[in-house]
């Protein structure tokens, strides 16, 4: 099974609302990413925790991290239509030498005016 | 600055045909990747270049090749298509092939194999 599963699977809200999406995954990371892809388009780089951080904040954007829960979660402040998109956790394992991003499955977020 | 260019968008081919994806970057950087995206599946690594010269297998490399053609291309081969291989494939590039270091993902290929 995926190393990162993201929660929900896909999720409504109006403009203005928070949205929430959760990651979990099985082992030890170095770090945590997540990545925004519009529909039709490829990914994009959010933002990334490290795994001795417990929370990082970019724009409307909040991470956070529980390494002893082997979960992270993506916060969205105040969301606007063009938020609507798919979102993905990527971990990077612990480990020397290359380091493979491994994706989750995503959550798609829909936000409507 | 166009950053990761794939082409080409769209492609159809039948069982046993062969074809390349091409990957261009224009930031300079070292390392790239060609992953591909299934329903409920995330992205999985087919091939990676670290650096230029060097190539090597990720989590599903069966029935692809790639080359490193320079430091700015790197090209993905299907020698016999099967179906089993119709996906999106995108290809990404970092500065560094560490984790560390942001992917920089090009718009994908949506490759259909009857």
């Amino acid at each position: 099974s995926q190393q990162g599963e993201e929660d929900p699977q896909a999720l409504s809200i109006q403009e203005g609302e928070n949205a929430t999406m959760n990651c979990s995954y099985k082992t030890s990371i170095n770090n945590l990413q997540w990545y925004r892809q519009n529909s039709g388009r490829g990914l994009v780089h959010l933002i990334l925790i490290r795994s001795n951080e417990r929370e990082k904040h970019s724009g409307r954007l909040r991470v956070t991290l529980d390494t002893s829960k082997k979960s992270s979660s993506l916060l969205i402040t105040a969301s606007r239509a063009a938020d609507t998109a798919s979102y993905f956790c990527a971990t990077a394992l612990a480990r020397t030498g290359f380091q493979k991003l491994v994706f989750g499955t995503g959550t798609r977020l829909l936000v409507s005016p | 600055n166009a950053g990761v260019t794939q082409t080409p968008k769209f492609q159809v081919l039948k069982t046993g045909q062969s074809m390349t994806l091409q990957c261009a970057q224009d930031m300079n950087h070292n390392s790239m990747y060609w992953y591909r995206q299934d329903p409920g599946m995330g992205l999985r690594l087919i091939y990676y270049s670290a650096s230029e010269g060097t190539t090597d297998k990720g989590e599903v490399p069966n029935g692809y090749n790639v080359s490193r053609l320079n430091k700015r291309e790197f090209s993905l081969r299907l020698e016999s298509a099967a179906p089993s291989q119709t996906s999106v494939y995108f290809c990404a590039s970092s500065e560094r092939p560490r984790s560390s270091y942001e992917q920089y993902f090009g718009p994908g290929t949506r490759l259909t194999v009857t």
